[in-house]
């Protein structure tokens, strides 16, 4: 079946621009979370959906970064003011709700900043 | 402490060695675990789920120790395609159901 899709799969933006990534989890998957992973370094959690519930926003480094997940499914990573250190791969994971399900991830975005 | 803890390696290995990793977690509600795979600029993949009683897939052994707080990957006969670094996952029953990785071990299979 399909898995979790993302979108750009590369972007190379000015700073100071907006950017919007794109993730569409795999259908039925309730809990949706977004990380980053710079060159180099393990995988920093940003947020988690789940459901209707409000989101776990705990991760977001700066209120430069906002995301939504709009009906229960696609959700969208919005970063204003892009700084260089934004730079990273941004990766999007889609799981069953439950602490027993693994995460399936999707291939990420890699956003420059220059 | 980190919530979860991986020797970052490289372990650097030849064709045909067996080799281990281990994972240490600190919370003791930790409730499931898993091995991640991630190929160099590629997204994590499952390798594995680790069950309380052990598990085994061809090559790959995992194993927790919920007394000592650790699960272990073995990797029997490595390949070349088995460089790769591998990241241990712990879930924690109940709060928001957030998975908690470590940074990953780095493996490195020469001819």
């Amino acid at each position: 079946g399909a898995g979790v899709s993302q979108s750009p799969s590369n972007k190379v933006t000015e700073k100071g621009k907006d950017v919007e990534l794109r993730c569409d989890p795999i259908s039925g998957h309730t809990a949706l979370y977004w990380y980053r992973q710079s060159l180099g370094q393990g995988l920093e959690f940003l947020i988690y959906f789940q459901g209707n519930s409000a989101p776990d926003k705990s991760g977001l480094p700066s209120d430069r970064f906002s995301a939504e997940r709009t009906g229960g499914s696609v959700s969208t990573l919005t970063i204003q003011r892009t700084q260089q250190e934004d730079s990273a791969v941004y990766l999007c994971a889609s799981k069953q709700r439950g602490s027993s399900y693994e995460q399936y991830f999707g291939p990420g975005t890699r956003l420059t900043v220059t | 402490r980190k919530e979860v803890e991986q020797d970052p390696g490289p372990f650097n290995v030849p064709e045909g060695a067996t080799v281990a990793f281990n994972c240490t977690y600190s919370n003791s509600a930790s409730q499931s675990f898993f091995w991640y795979r991630q190929d160099c600029r590629k997204e994590p993949k499952l390798l594995m789920s680790v069950y309380s009683s052990g598990n085994e897939d061809g090559r790959f052994t995992a194993q927790l120790n919920r007394a000592s707080q650790y699960i272990s990957l073995l990797i029997r006969d490595s390949k070349l395609s088995d460089s790769a670094t591998y990241l241990c996952v712990v879930n924690i029953a109940g709060g928001s159901y957030i998975p908690t990785f470590g940074r990953g071990t780095s493996l490195i299979v020469h001819p």
